[in-house]
């Protein structure tokens, strides 16, 4: 059963313009979201994350945005630059203090030139 | 303060070998996780260990298994290798041994099982 989804494995945008990567759960319990940003070869790296307590959370060109009743999140990036080319993961944990987090499959971003 | 540090960054190995794979935390991090990823299943954890105790353990068999040290330091352990077992291990740490502490990733070892 996955608990995360990320259900487009590859989006390709224009550099300049939105890129928006989506990421379902299904598990209630969630309430702390994390996108991480993986380049080939390299460990993920962390990004920007979201408590259930907000619906907004923005750092510079990221923007997450968490929709708790349609238990969707999703990431926002503004303006779309070529180094911003990577696979992006969704993480989820619940808050009980034991458990881990939970990831996406990822979603291969392209930002053309 | 350097990151994450894993140890060997490649390996190859055949099947029914055995391999320990090394992760070196973040200075003053006590919290270790494993995660394996292979293509098209993002990553799936395997365990974490806090102050040399596993506190959470993933879906694998128990060909799998880890530990940590008293310097925080962690090692992977798989037994009797076999071909599905090929993936990218990446190591974490992080300062607590919570869901919302952010977990900082090595730059993980290639495992490829022949």
């Amino acid at each position: 059963d996955q608990q995360v989804k990320q259900n487009s494995p590859s989006l390709s945008v224009q550099e300049g313009r939105i890129s928006i990567l989506n990421c379902d759960y299904t598990n209630s319990m969630f309430d702390y979201f994390l996108w991480y940003k993986k380049y080939p070869a390299e460990g993920p790296t962390f990004l920007i994350s979201i408590s259930s307590i907000k619906d907004k959370n923005e750092d510079g060109r990221f923007t997450v945005f968490l929709n708790k009743s349609a238990k969707h999140l999703s990431l926002h990036i503004v303006p779309s630059q070529p180094g911003d080319s990577a696979v992006y993961f969704c993480a989820a944990s619940s808050g009980s203090g034991s458990e881990k987090l939970v990831f996406g499959k990822g979603t291969k971003l392209t930002v053309n030139p | 303060k350097a990151g994450v540090t894993q140890t060997p960054r490649y390996l190859i190995k055949t099947r029914g070998q055995q391999v320990t794979l090394s992760c070196s935390p973040i200075s003053g991090h006590r919290s270790v996780s494993w995660y394996q990823q292979t293509p098209g299943q993002g990553l799936q954890f395997l365990f974490e260990y806090f102050s040399e105790t596993q506190r959470n353990k993933g879906n694998f068999p128990g060909r799998f298994s880890g530990r940590q040290f008293s310097n925080s330091r962690s090692e992977m352990n798989v037994s009797t290798l076999e071909l599905g077992d090929s993936a990218l291990y990446l190591c974490a740490s992080s300062l607590k041994a919570s869901g919302r502490a952010v977990e900082f990733f090595g730059p993980g070892t290639r495992l490829t099982v022949l």
